[in-house]
């Protein structure tokens, strides 16, 4: 079965600074997806960045991006220069056609320090 | 462009009373529709999905079901709540695509206490 793993219950930024959140997933698929989304305080889920496996290139969205290691069946998040704004709950999610549906990890807390 | 809401926002009910979570899609035609149950201080986990109208697809046993009467809606309901039917519920929507995935897009959610 598909299982996605977050080691790091929370982190701690300081503002302008960058950070990694990490992310590892078990699985004997080929062909998948991987997400990174977050919950501010808010708690609606917000679409950060999105991973196709079949595409070598690390996915960027301005301040975002990932380190996709497929051997490693690794998807790190680095969130570059950190604003306040980005204090949240980050889940990774794989979805594979096996499955047919979003498995999420259990999530890291990230505090940005001003 | 696409929005989805989800009412009420907030909701507290008795242990055995009904329970009716609506979500409704904007902007786009024949969505995949999911429902998600979020549990204090941890992941999803995702309840029921649906492809179509009264297409429904049930992940977890429970006293908890879905239906489907419109394209755009998507309703949870159950005829008896528990206790450990508190949590955070979110509905999601994404493109249907034939087979493969696109990205899924969350609505703000509805927060039940169950007394």
């Amino acid at each position: 079965a598909q299982t996605v793993t977050q080691s790091q219950p929370e982190m701690s930024v300081q503002e302008a600074e960058t950070v990694t959140l990490s992310c590892t997933y078990d699985t004997s698929e080929s062909d998948y997806y991987l997400f990174w989304y977050k919950q501010p305080p808010s708690r609606q889920m917000i679409l950060v960045i999105r991973q196709e496996a079949y595409k070598q290139q690390n996915a960027t969205e301005n301040r975002f991006s990932v380190n996709f290691q497929k051997a490693a069946k690794s998807f790190s998040l680095k969130i570059s220069d950190s604003q306040l704004g980005d204090a949240a709950m980050y889940f990774c999610a794989y979805y594979g056609g096996a499955t047919n549906k979003l498995i999420f990890g259990t999530g890291t807390l990230l505090a940005v320090q001003p | 462009s696409q929005t989805i809401h989800q009412w009420p926002a907030t909701l507290v009910q008795p242990v055995g009373s009904p329970l009716s979570l609506e979500c409704t899609v904007e902007g786009t035609s024949n969505p995949n529709l999911y429902w998600y149950r979020q549990a204090a201080g941890r992941g999803l986990q995702l309840l029921f999905y649906s492809v179509g109208i009264g297409q429904i697809s049930s992940e977890v046993p429970q006293n908890l079901s879905a239906s489907r009467p419109q394209d755009r809606q998507f309703i949870l309901s159950s005829k008896k709540l528990l206790l450990s039917d508190s949590g955070f519920y979110l509905c999601a929507w994404s493109r249907f695509s034939g087979g493969s995935t696109d990205t899924q897009y969350f609505g703000p959610g509805t927060r039940l206490t169950v007394l």
